[in-house]
């Protein structure tokens, strides 16, 4: 148990949804990220938030955004949805913003769109 | 562009022996190499992280080498044990946009 901690484990939907992602860091931990796993093209990194600003951005979609509150969890929004976001998505979470931080992952949810 | 590519795919290797995974990338600006391993349906854990001045990274049996010049890193797996199976995947932070390159993974299996 890695600590970090998401909700929920399994989200079924349909195309054109929205959906809100939760993600509660380690105790302590400042740093949030966000990734998505797809079976076509593995991992990917979508958003990193350090103590509620937003610090690194990669392959997210304008459809998806996130942010991170003041009690430091996060929530990851994903609208308009597409068979294609079917995927499980990743937060993970580390102590501060260092180059060699360790990241722990949290258990994943499993997002189905319909 | 900013690519992570690992070999073989996937391995089969029976239980006790050792096995060396590998991962070529042409990320740039380079800040640090990770390795994780996933079970399957589960989050990643982190294995070894290594930075630009790091030639070799021990984790238990795991073993990861960087060589920075040549842009590779491998990932040696020593006395395999069945809990072994899972995928292996690299990973380089870059100081650049899209922070993390994924690879796509190693599928280990190891028999008994």
């Amino acid at each position: 148990d890695s600590g970090v901690t998401q909700t929920p484990k399994h989200l079924i939907t349909a195309t054109g949804q929205r959906v809100t992602l939760r993600c509660s860091p380690r105790s302590g931990d400042l740093s949030v990220y966000w990734y998505q796993q797809s079976l076509d093209q593995g991992l990917q990194f979508l958003i990193q938030y350090y103590n509620g600003e937003e610090r690194a951005k990669g392959n997210i979609l304008e459809r998806f955004s996130a942010q991170q509150f003041p009690d430091l969890h996060s929530e990851l929004n994903l609208s308009s949805l597409e068979l294609g976001d079917s995927a499980l998505y990743f937060c993970a979470s580390s102590f501060r913003d260092r180059v060699d931080g360790e990241q722990f992952f949290g258990p994943g949810t499993r997002l189905t769109v319909l | 562009k900013n690519q992570v590519e690992q070999s073989p795919q996937s391995l089969i290797i029976l239980e006790g022996k050792n096995c060396t995974l590998q991962c070529n990338y042409t990320v740039s600006p380079f800040s640090n190499l990770r390795w994780y391993k996933q079970d399957t349906g589960r989050g990643p854990v982190s294995l070894t992280i290594m930075t630009f001045s790091e030639n070799t990274k021990s984790n238990g049996r795991y073993t990861a080498t960087l060589d920075a010049d040549t842009k590779q890193s491998s990932l040696h797996i020593t006395a395999s044990q069945l809990s072994d199976s899972a995928s292996y995947i690299c990973v380089v932070k870059t100081s650049g946009t899209y922070k993390y390159i994924f690879g796509t993974g190693t599928r280990l299996k190891v028999l008994a």
